[in-house]
């Protein structure tokens, strides 16, 4: 299976509420990466954090990282249609060559 | 322009053609990579050039798909003898360093018929 996956697959929620995705990993790490996609779009760079660090904020974003779950989670408060979108993790470890590995996505829907 | 272009943005073709996807990097970073991305899926691997250095292959699918980099800049990846199985979206992003956030393109949309 793969290096990265989010759960869950799917999320819908209502304009305002927070969401929550996550995201688990097999090996030791340099750095994770949060990524968005929009439909028809490449990805954006959202937040990175480095194996040495547990949390990080960027705006509505916050991210956490437990190495020791091998875990981390994407937390978007106060969520807006505009954030309707697919958020894919991404880890940077040696054992692959320090090549970005992707999981398959969260899709988030927030509805307005 | 400041982003990562690639073109064309959409690509029809029958199979057994051949095919040559551009992608023109952020002025001033040594990293590239391609990418593929099939429908609702996360994005494999395909192959990263760093500098000068020897690219990594590792993740080309067989050897009907190649990539080049001139000049340590534009790069194109060029699939032979195209199948069905192709069709895809081919993404390019680079980096300031290979050590860092990666910036994409939008991608060439592959539709092999």
């Amino acid at each position: 299976s793969q290096q990265g996956e989010e759960d869950p697959q799917a999320l819908s929620i209502q304009e305002g509420e927070n969401a929550t995705m996550n995201c688990s990993y097999k090996t030791s790490i340099n750095n994770l990466q949060w990524y968005r996609q929009n439909s028809g779009r490449g990805l954006v760079h959202l937040i990175l954090i480095r194996s040495n660090e547990r949390e990080k904020h960027s705006g509505r974003l916050r991210v956490t990282l437990d190495t020791s779950k091998k875990s981390s989670s994407l937390l978007i408060t106060a969520s807006r249609a505009a954030d309707t979108a697919s958020y894919f993790c991404a880890t940077d470890a040696r054992e692959y060559g320090n090549k970005l590995v992707f999981g398959a996505g969260t899709i988030l829907r927030v509805k307005s | 322009g400041a982003g990562v272009s690639q073109s064309p943005s959409n690509k029809v073709t029958e199979k057994g053609k051949d095919v040559e996807l551009r992608c023109d990097p952020i002025s001033g970073h040594t990293a590239l990579y391609w990418y593929r991305q099939s429908l609702g899926q996360g994005l494999e691997f395909l192959i990263y050039f760093q500098g000068n250095s020897a690219p990594d292959k590792s993740g080309l699918p067989s050897d009907r798909f190649s990539a080049e980099r001139t000049g340590g800049s534009v790069s194109t990846l060029t699939i032979q003898r195209t199948q069905q199985e192709d069709s895809a979206v081919y993404l390019c992003a680079s980096s300031l360093d290979g050590l860092g956030p990666q910036h994409f393109g939008d991608g060439t949309r592959l539709s092999i018929l």
